[in-house]
Protein backbone atom coordinates (compact mmCIF):
# COMPACT_ATOMS: atom_id res chain seq x y z
CA UNK A 1 0.00 0.00 0.00
CA UNK A 2 0.82 3.48 -0.89
CA UNK A 3 1.54 5.64 2.16
CA UNK A 4 2.17 9.05 1.99
CA UNK A 5 3.07 10.78 5.50
CA UNK A 6 2.91 14.05 6.84
CA UNK A 7 5.66 15.60 9.37
CA UNK A 8 2.90 16.69 11.92
CA UNK A 9 -1.32 16.22 12.58
CA UNK A 10 -1.72 19.52 14.25
CA UNK A 11 0.56 22.38 14.45
CA UNK A 12 0.34 25.90 16.27
CA UNK A 13 2.26 28.95 15.38
CA UNK A 14 2.63 32.26 15.72
CA UNK A 15 2.36 34.99 13.28
CA UNK A 16 5.73 35.77 11.36
CA UNK A 17 7.31 32.39 12.00
CA UNK A 18 8.63 30.67 9.27
CA UNK A 19 6.57 27.55 9.62
CA UNK A 20 8.11 24.11 7.92
CA UNK A 21 5.27 21.22 7.00
CA UNK A 22 6.95 17.76 5.35
CA UNK A 23 5.51 15.20 3.15
CA UNK A 24 6.71 11.92 2.95
CA UNK A 25 6.00 9.18 0.31
CA UNK A 26 7.33 5.72 -0.45
CA UNK A 27 6.26 4.97 -3.97
CA UNK A 28 9.09 6.68 -5.80
CA UNK A 29 5.96 9.12 -7.36
CA UNK A 30 7.16 11.78 -9.59
CA UNK A 31 4.44 13.72 -8.75
CA UNK A 32 3.81 15.63 -5.45
CA UNK A 33 1.05 18.45 -4.57
CA UNK A 34 0.70 20.34 -1.57
CA UNK A 35 -3.16 21.09 -1.03
CA UNK A 36 -5.25 23.58 1.38
CA UNK A 37 -8.60 22.48 2.76
CA UNK A 38 -11.29 25.00 4.13
CA UNK A 39 -14.67 24.86 4.86
CA UNK A 40 -16.30 25.93 1.49
CA UNK A 41 -13.87 26.40 -1.03
CA UNK A 42 -12.87 22.23 -1.55
CA UNK A 43 -9.25 21.49 -2.12
CA UNK A 44 -7.28 24.48 -3.38
CA UNK A 45 -3.61 23.60 -5.04
CA UNK A 46 -0.86 25.56 -3.74
CA UNK A 47 2.05 24.13 -5.49
CA UNK A 48 3.10 21.19 -7.30
CA UNK A 49 6.73 19.07 -8.40
CA UNK A 50 6.86 16.68 -11.10
CA UNK A 51 10.17 15.81 -10.48
CA UNK A 52 13.44 16.68 -7.57
CA UNK A 53 13.81 20.52 -7.79
CA UNK A 54 10.84 20.99 -10.08
CA UNK A 55 8.29 22.98 -8.87
CA UNK A 56 5.13 24.74 -10.42
CA UNK A 57 2.77 27.23 -8.83
CA UNK A 58 -0.96 26.06 -8.21
CA UNK A 59 -3.49 28.34 -8.10
CA UNK A 60 -2.98 30.17 -4.63
CA UNK A 61 1.13 30.25 -4.32
CA UNK A 62 1.10 33.55 -2.48
CA UNK A 63 2.78 33.19 0.67
CA UNK A 64 4.40 29.75 0.28
CA UNK A 65 7.30 28.10 -1.39
CA UNK A 66 8.41 24.40 -1.84
CA UNK A 67 11.21 22.39 -1.75
CA UNK A 68 11.90 19.04 -3.41
CA UNK A 69 15.47 18.41 -2.54
CA UNK A 70 14.48 14.34 -2.77
CA UNK A 71 12.45 12.74 -4.77
CA UNK A 72 10.37 11.15 -1.50
CA UNK A 73 10.06 14.22 -0.01
CA UNK A 74 8.18 17.71 -0.46
CA UNK A 75 8.36 20.22 1.87
CA UNK A 76 5.60 23.07 2.27
CA UNK A 77 7.12 26.72 3.62
CA UNK A 78 5.62 29.32 5.07
CA UNK A 79 8.10 32.01 4.90
CA UNK A 80 6.40 34.51 7.44
CA UNK A 81 3.11 32.94 8.90
CA UNK A 82 0.14 34.93 8.82
CA UNK A 83 -3.36 33.97 10.72
CA UNK A 84 -5.20 33.74 7.08
CA UNK A 85 -2.82 30.56 6.43
CA UNK A 86 -4.89 28.82 9.21
CA UNK A 87 -6.00 25.74 7.51
CA UNK A 88 -5.92 21.88 6.45
CA UNK A 89 -2.97 21.18 4.83
CA UNK A 90 -3.03 18.23 2.83
CA UNK A 91 -0.03 16.68 0.51
CA UNK A 92 -0.72 14.14 -2.32
CA UNK A 93 1.28 11.78 -4.38
CA UNK A 94 0.98 10.72 -7.93
CA UNK A 95 2.53 8.23 -10.94
CA UNK A 96 0.80 10.14 -12.92
CA UNK A 97 -0.42 8.54 -16.40
CA UNK A 98 1.35 5.82 -15.03
CA UNK A 99 -0.86 5.14 -12.42
CA UNK A 100 -4.29 6.49 -13.94
CA UNK A 101 -3.85 9.60 -12.29
CA UNK A 102 -4.52 8.65 -9.19
CA UNK A 103 -3.37 10.68 -6.03
CA UNK A 104 -3.15 9.27 -2.92
CA UNK A 105 -3.62 11.85 0.31
CA UNK A 106 -1.86 12.16 3.50
CA UNK A 107 -3.29 12.73 6.68
CA UNK A 108 -3.38 16.19 6.86
CA UNK A 109 -1.89 18.81 9.03
CA UNK A 110 -4.42 21.19 10.68
CA UNK A 111 -2.57 24.61 11.10
CA UNK A 112 -3.41 26.93 13.54
CA UNK A 113 -1.68 30.39 13.11
CA UNK A 114 -2.52 32.65 16.40
CA UNK B 1 -9.96 24.39 -18.70
CA UNK B 2 -11.02 21.99 -16.36
CA UNK B 3 -13.42 22.19 -13.55
CA UNK B 4 -15.72 20.41 -11.59
CA UNK B 5 -19.08 21.74 -10.01
CA UNK B 6 -21.03 19.61 -7.19
CA UNK B 7 -24.40 20.32 -6.87
CA UNK B 8 -25.19 20.68 -2.74
CA UNK B 9 -22.52 21.37 -0.48
CA UNK B 10 -24.71 19.34 1.89
CA UNK B 11 -27.01 16.78 1.56
CA UNK B 12 -28.57 14.57 4.09
CA UNK B 13 -30.39 10.97 4.22
CA UNK B 14 -32.27 8.75 6.52
CA UNK B 15 -30.22 4.86 6.87
CA UNK B 16 -31.29 2.77 4.26
CA UNK B 17 -32.56 5.73 1.91
CA UNK B 18 -30.59 6.17 -1.45
CA UNK B 19 -27.78 8.64 -1.83
CA UNK B 20 -27.08 10.97 -4.56
CA UNK B 21 -24.43 13.22 -4.73
CA UNK B 22 -23.62 15.67 -7.68
CA UNK B 23 -21.22 16.38 -9.76
CA UNK B 24 -21.10 18.14 -13.15
CA UNK B 25 -17.90 18.56 -15.15
CA UNK B 26 -16.14 20.98 -17.31
CA UNK B 27 -13.52 19.62 -19.70
CA UNK B 28 -12.59 20.15 -23.44
CA UNK B 29 -11.14 16.79 -23.74
CA UNK B 30 -11.87 13.40 -22.66
CA UNK B 31 -12.13 13.49 -19.01
CA UNK B 32 -10.82 11.14 -16.20
CA UNK B 33 -12.81 11.49 -13.15
CA UNK B 34 -12.71 10.79 -9.71
CA UNK B 35 -14.83 10.54 -6.53
CA UNK B 36 -12.95 10.58 -3.23
CA UNK B 37 -13.78 10.36 0.46
CA UNK B 38 -12.79 11.90 3.67
CA UNK B 39 -14.05 10.82 6.78
CA UNK B 40 -13.60 13.28 9.44
CA UNK B 41 -9.78 14.07 10.61
CA UNK B 42 -8.47 12.15 7.67
CA UNK B 43 -7.01 12.69 4.40
CA UNK B 44 -9.01 12.14 1.07
CA UNK B 45 -9.68 8.17 0.16
CA UNK B 46 -10.50 7.03 -3.56
CA UNK B 47 -14.07 5.63 -3.82
CA UNK B 48 -14.00 5.03 -7.63
CA UNK B 49 -12.59 6.74 -11.02
CA UNK B 50 -13.68 6.78 -14.58
CA UNK B 51 -10.69 6.18 -17.36
CA UNK B 52 -12.57 5.67 -20.39
CA UNK B 53 -13.45 2.01 -19.90
CA UNK B 54 -17.39 1.41 -18.62
CA UNK B 55 -19.25 4.06 -18.29
CA UNK B 56 -20.93 2.89 -15.01
CA UNK B 57 -18.12 2.09 -12.40
CA UNK B 58 -18.43 0.41 -9.07
CA UNK B 59 -16.69 1.87 -6.26
CA UNK B 60 -15.42 1.09 -3.46
CA UNK B 61 -18.51 0.97 0.01
CA UNK B 62 -21.03 -0.19 -2.59
CA UNK B 63 -20.63 3.25 -4.16
CA UNK B 64 -20.94 3.38 -7.59
CA UNK B 65 -21.34 6.68 -10.52
CA UNK B 66 -22.07 6.93 -14.10
CA UNK B 67 -20.36 8.94 -16.58
CA UNK B 68 -22.86 10.57 -19.08
CA UNK B 69 -21.01 12.83 -21.46
CA UNK B 70 -24.03 14.26 -22.69
CA UNK B 71 -24.76 15.31 -20.07
CA UNK B 72 -20.89 16.30 -18.34
CA UNK B 73 -21.89 14.45 -15.31
CA UNK B 74 -20.25 11.99 -12.85
CA UNK B 75 -23.10 11.52 -10.13
CA UNK B 76 -22.31 9.17 -7.23
CA UNK B 77 -25.35 7.04 -5.74
CA UNK B 78 -25.24 4.00 -3.05
CA UNK B 79 -28.52 2.25 -3.25
CA UNK B 80 -28.80 2.23 0.91
CA UNK B 81 -27.26 4.84 3.08
CA UNK B 82 -25.06 3.52 5.69
CA UNK B 83 -24.27 5.50 9.34
CA UNK B 84 -20.43 5.06 8.25
CA UNK B 85 -21.34 6.77 4.79
CA UNK B 86 -21.11 9.87 6.78
CA UNK B 87 -18.45 11.94 5.30
CA UNK B 88 -17.34 14.48 2.74
CA UNK B 89 -17.14 13.39 -0.90
CA UNK B 90 -15.47 15.54 -3.59
CA UNK B 91 -15.48 15.04 -6.92
CA UNK B 92 -12.65 15.79 -9.40
CA UNK B 93 -11.45 15.73 -12.79
CA UNK B 94 -8.00 15.52 -15.02
CA UNK B 95 -7.78 14.53 -18.84
CA UNK B 96 -5.91 11.88 -20.91
CA UNK B 97 -2.58 13.20 -21.99
CA UNK B 98 -1.63 15.20 -18.52
CA UNK B 99 1.44 15.22 -18.63
CA UNK B 100 1.41 16.53 -14.55
CA UNK B 101 -1.85 15.08 -13.13
CA UNK B 102 -3.22 17.52 -12.05
CA UNK B 103 -6.39 16.90 -10.57
CA UNK B 104 -9.40 19.58 -10.15
CA UNK B 105 -11.13 19.32 -7.31
CA UNK B 106 -14.78 20.10 -6.59
CA UNK B 107 -15.70 22.11 -3.38
CA UNK B 108 -17.13 18.98 -2.07
CA UNK B 109 -20.38 17.80 -0.39
CA UNK B 110 -20.84 16.75 3.44
CA UNK B 111 -23.46 14.25 3.57
CA UNK B 112 -25.49 13.44 6.67
CA UNK B 113 -27.11 9.78 7.50
CA UNK B 114 -29.70 10.20 10.17
CA UNK B 115 -30.51 7.11 12.11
Amino acid sequence: DVKVTQSSRYLVKRTGEKVFLECVQDMDHENMFWYRQDPGLGLRLIYFSYDVKMKEKGDIPEGYSVSREKKERFSLILESASTNQTSMYLCASSAGLAGGYKQYFGPGTRLTVT
Amino acid sequence: AQSVTQLGSHVSVSEGALVLLRCNYSSSVPPYLFWYVQYPNQGLQLLLKYTSAATLVKGINGFEAEFKKSETSFHLTKPSAHMSDAAEYFCAVTHQGSTLGRLYFGRGTQLTVWP
